[in-house]
């Protein structure tokens, strides 16, 4: 079964400093989400990555998909108050209609 | 559109209770799921349906059972509630069209004592 690490599982930053959270799979991914949670709330649909070198950018955040397709970086660039949240990576499965997610990433920005 | 609603928001029960979450969506999707959150533990599919008249077995689906009313709706029921299913419950839709995003709701806190 497909595996996701993601790292770190938690992150503690100043406000606008740069940081990166990491997705790594055990299998070839084919189709790569990065999700927002706010603090009990709902997932929210950040961006979607599917091909080998992909690079997607949402205002200050910025997901990469490695050549190999078996990693994925979450880079946010100056990191503001509303970026706190918990951030998911899940992954599609081959041939069924289902993804398989990561533990989360619990960042907190401190001003 | 109201996107995919759930109820209830919050429930405690008892061991051995029974009860059933509500999920609906109004995108006219056609796959639907549940997921239980656990600190770190991520998401962990429990049920989904990819089309109405089919559900299938997630990862971790014992103690649960599911029923796909029509399109629109998806409910989850526990039959005999144990503490272990104390969790954050979150149902979600997708079209599974690219880019195959899925759509989810507000989740639903429960507590097992």
């Amino acid at each position: 079964s497909q595996e996701l690490e993601q790292s770190p599982q938690s992150l503690i930053v100043q406000e606008g400093k740069n940081l990166t959270i990491n997705c790594t799979s055990s299998k070839t991914l084919y189709g790569l989400y990065w999700y927002k949670q706010k603090y009990g709330e709902g997932l929210i649909f950040l961006m979607m990555l599917q091909k080998g070198g992909e690079e997607k950018s949402h205002e200050k955040i910025t997901a990469k998909l490695d050549e190999k397709k078996q990693q994925s970086s979450l880079h946010i660039t100056a990191s503001q108050p509303s970026h706190a949240g918990i951030y998911l990576c899940g992954a599609e499965i081959q041939g069924a209609q289902k993804l398989v997610f990561g533990q989360g990433t619990r960042l907190t920005i401190n001003p | 559109n109201a996107g995919v609603t759930q109820t209830p928001k919050f429930q405690v029960l008892k061991t051995g209770q029974s009860m059933t979450l509500q999920c609906a969506q109004d995108m006219n999707h056609n796959s639907m799921y549940w997921y239980r959150q656990d600190p770190g533990m991520g998401l962990r599919l429990i049920y989904y349906s990819a089309s109405e008249g089919t559900t299938d077995k997630g990862e971790v689906p014992n103690g649960y059972n599911v029923s796909r009313l029509n399109k629109r709706e998806f409910s989850l029921r526990l039959e005999s509630a144990a503490p272990s299913q104390t969790s954050v419950y979150f149902c979600a839709s997708t079209k599974w069209t690219p880019p195959y995003e899925q759509y989810f709701g507000p989740g639903t806190r429960l507590t097992v004592t």
